[in-house]
């Protein structure tokens, strides 16, 4: 069976650019979670999507970041504009909700921001 | 506000021994904690879990224990082996959340 799949790997942009990211989770898994997670620290919850709703979006910046689901399955992350603060590695995880608290991550994208 | 701690950065073991992996969390309403292993470049692969009416889950080599009083939870891995060398989360969530609140990790040496 497939894991979670994101794309790219990795990214270099410049302050004040666009960067998106995209996430393809586990088949049959309707819940999708984007973290953030900065060196030396443990993934921090952005937003979370159960099918193509976002159920949490607290701690996502939304002045800068915005997140889309579309069709519950795929999902894109995006930063407009990116800032220095932002370099760091995004993590895609899905689950299957209610029915299993555990959650599968893909591999992630490392952002850097100059 | 640190829900989850891992307090130890780092842990270097000798191949063979014990590796003891240790988490402490302030929330009494966490019911469910998982461990993750994470290697560079890639993503948390999840390792094991236990769920608060349990004290003990085992799987293998990899053995989680649970202390709901001392609100502290700790990963045994018997006998350590070189590929076990990684950066290891402890994350907990409770009924309703289904968000996970990680620790800061701890980084774990297998020495031969």
């Amino acid at each position: 069976e497939a894991g979670v799949v994101q794309s790219p790997r990795y990214k270099i942009i410049e302050k004040k650019q666009p960067v998106a990211f995209w996430c393809n989770p586990i088949s049959g898994h309707n819940t999708l979670y984007w973290y953030l997670q900065n060196l030396g620290q443990g993934p921090e919850l952005l937003i979370r999507y159960e099918n193509e709703e976002a159920v949490d979006d607290s701690q996502l910046p939304k002045d800068r970041f915005s997140a889309e689901r579309l069709k519950g399955v795929d999902s894109t992350l995006k930063i407009q504009p990116a800032e220095l603060g932002d370099s760091a590695v995004y993590l895609c995880a899905s689950s299957l909700g209610r029915a299993s608290a555990t959650q599968y991550f893909g591999p992630g994208t490392r952002l850097t921001v100059l | 506000d640190q829900q989850v701690k891992q307090n130890s950065p780092s842990l270097s073991v000798q191949e063979g021994r014990i590796s003891i992996l240790n988490c402490d969390y302030t929330n009494s309403m966490f019911d469910y904690f998982l461990w993750y292993k994470k290697y560079p470049a890639e993503g948390p692969t999840f390792l094991i879990s236990i769920s608060s009416i349990k004290d003990k889950n085992e799987d293998g080599r990899f053995t989680v224990f649970l202390n709901k009083s001392a609100k502290h939870l700790s990963l045994h891995i018997v006998p350590s082996q070189p590929g076990d060398s990684a950066v290891y989360f402890c994350a907990a969530s409770y009924e309703g959340a289904q968000k996970l609140v990680f620790g800061q990790g701890t980084r774990l040496t297998i020495n031969p």
